[in-house]
Order: structure tokens, then C-alpha cells, then sequence
């Protein structure tokens, strides 16, 4: 069966900070979603990746996929408190009727 | 457009009970997954429902089971729970369709089995 791993597993950056998340998959990636969730509650789409080199933005994050290397990054510019939270992302499976997810990266931005 | 909701947001139960939890898509998805996260897993997929009928179903014990009701609305139960059924339950709703492409999900409910 398929997994996905992240690294790191937590991370802490100070305000203005760079940093950078990702997401190995064991298998090829078909399509690769990044989630963020606050501790608790639900998960918020951020963006879906496709094809293999695809890279998407939306406000400071960018997202890459890497398809020959199995892999995803998620980048954040110039971190905000806003952005802590827990970055997950996730993969179709083989049926491609459900999502599996790596299990996190956790992310606190020190103000 | 409302999103998608789940009820209760929390539980508490005694191990041996049953619970039902409930899920309310977003308006015109046919399809409503259910997952389960815990500290220790991660977040696992439990079971799928689409137009009344569990298309895919995750590893987990005959315990947890689901349904989905002609409006879409699905309840999952859990029976005769377990300590280590405490977790967020989420579940997450698509457009028709055989492929997930893009799930949105609830706030979750936070069960806790004592």
C-alpha cells in the first residue's frame, strides 16, 4: 500500500522566516493535495497538484511536484503567526476513491 | 454555500457504548468519506459513501460501520467502543464523480471514550 512521509515532522521559525515542507510518496504520485488544519478542527484545502513539475501559489505558499522523484515541497515566504497550524498532505490511492495522508507536519511561527 | 457540518462536535462515552455521529455535506455532493486521527496513526480513511452505497472501505474493525440516506446526510457508528477509539472523526464531502478531486471536509467531532 501506498505512504506518504513528511519532514520534518515539526518545525518552529521565527516571523519573516523562509521554510519549506515535504511530502515522499512510496509509490507514484498521481495527484497530491496539501491540507492545513488547526489543532482540532477540520482540514482547509490549499491546493492540488497534478502533473509532474506543476507549481501552484496562493499567497506566500508555493507548492511543487516533483513526479520522477516522488515528492512533493510546500514553501512559505516569509512566515506569519498565521500560517502555524499542521501541514498535511495527501494522495489519492489506487482506486483513487479515498485520500491518504502523511501524518503532519507542525509548524508554530514564533511572533 | 453552507459547508459541510457534523454533529456533535463533542462526545464523551464509556468504554462498551455505541456512538453515532453524524455528517451533512455540502449541498449537490454525492459523495461523503469518513477518517478517522488519532496522535499515534494520522489521519486514516475509514469508509466512502456514494449515492447510498459504501464504495470503499478502509482497515478497520467490524465495529465501525456507516450509512448515507437518500439526501446525502451519512451517520457512522461505532459500537461497543474502545479506548482507543478516542480520536477526531472527520468526515469530508465531493462532487459526484468516481475520483476524490478535491474533498472538503468538516470541523470534525472529538470523541473521547473514558
Amino acid at each position: 500500500s501506498q505512504e506518504l512521509e513528511q519532514s520534518p515532522q515539526s518545525l518552529i521559525v521565527q516571523e519573516g522566516k523562509n521554510l519549506t515542507i515535504n511530502c515522499t510518496s512510496s509509490k507514484t504520485l498521481y495527484g497530491l493535495y496539501w491540507y492545513k488544519q488547526k489543532y482540532g478542527e477540520g482540514l482547509i484545502f490549499l491546493m492540488m497538484l497534478q502533473k509532474g513539475g506543476e507549481e501552484k501559489s496562493h499567497e506566500k505558499i508555493t507548492a511543487k511536484l516533483d513526479e520522477k522523484k516522488q515528492q512533493s515541497s510546500l514553501h512559505i515566504t516569509a512566515s506569519q503567526p498565521s500560517h502555524a497550524g499542521i501541514y498535511l498532505c495527501g494522495a489519492d490511492d489506487q482506486a483513487g476513491t479515498a485520500l491518504i495522508f502523511g501524518k503532519g507536519t507542525t509548524l508554530s511561527v514564533s511572533s | 454555500k453552507a459547508g459541510v457540518t457534523q454533529t456533535p462536535r463533542y462526545l464523551i462515552k464509556t468504554r462498551g457504548q455505541q456512538v453515532t455521529l453524524s455528517c451533512s455535506p455540502i449541498s449537490g455532493h454525492r459523495s461523503v468519506s469518513w477518517y478517522q486521527q488519532t496522535p499515534g496513526q494520522g489521519l486514516q480513511f475509514l469508509f466512502e459513501y456514494f449515492s447510498e452505497t459504501q464504495r470503499n472501505k478502509g482497515n478497520f474493525p467490524g465495529r465501525f460501520s456507516g450509512r448515507q440516506f437518500s439526501n446525502s446526510r451519512s451517520e457512522m457508528n461505532v459500537s461497543t467502543l474502545e479506548l482507543g477509539d478516542s480520536a477526531l472523526y472527520l468526515c469530508a464531502s465531493s462532487p459526484s464523480g468516481p475520483k476524490v478531486n478535491e474533498q472538503f471536509f468538516g470541523p470534525g467531532t472529538r470523541l473521547t471514550v473514558l
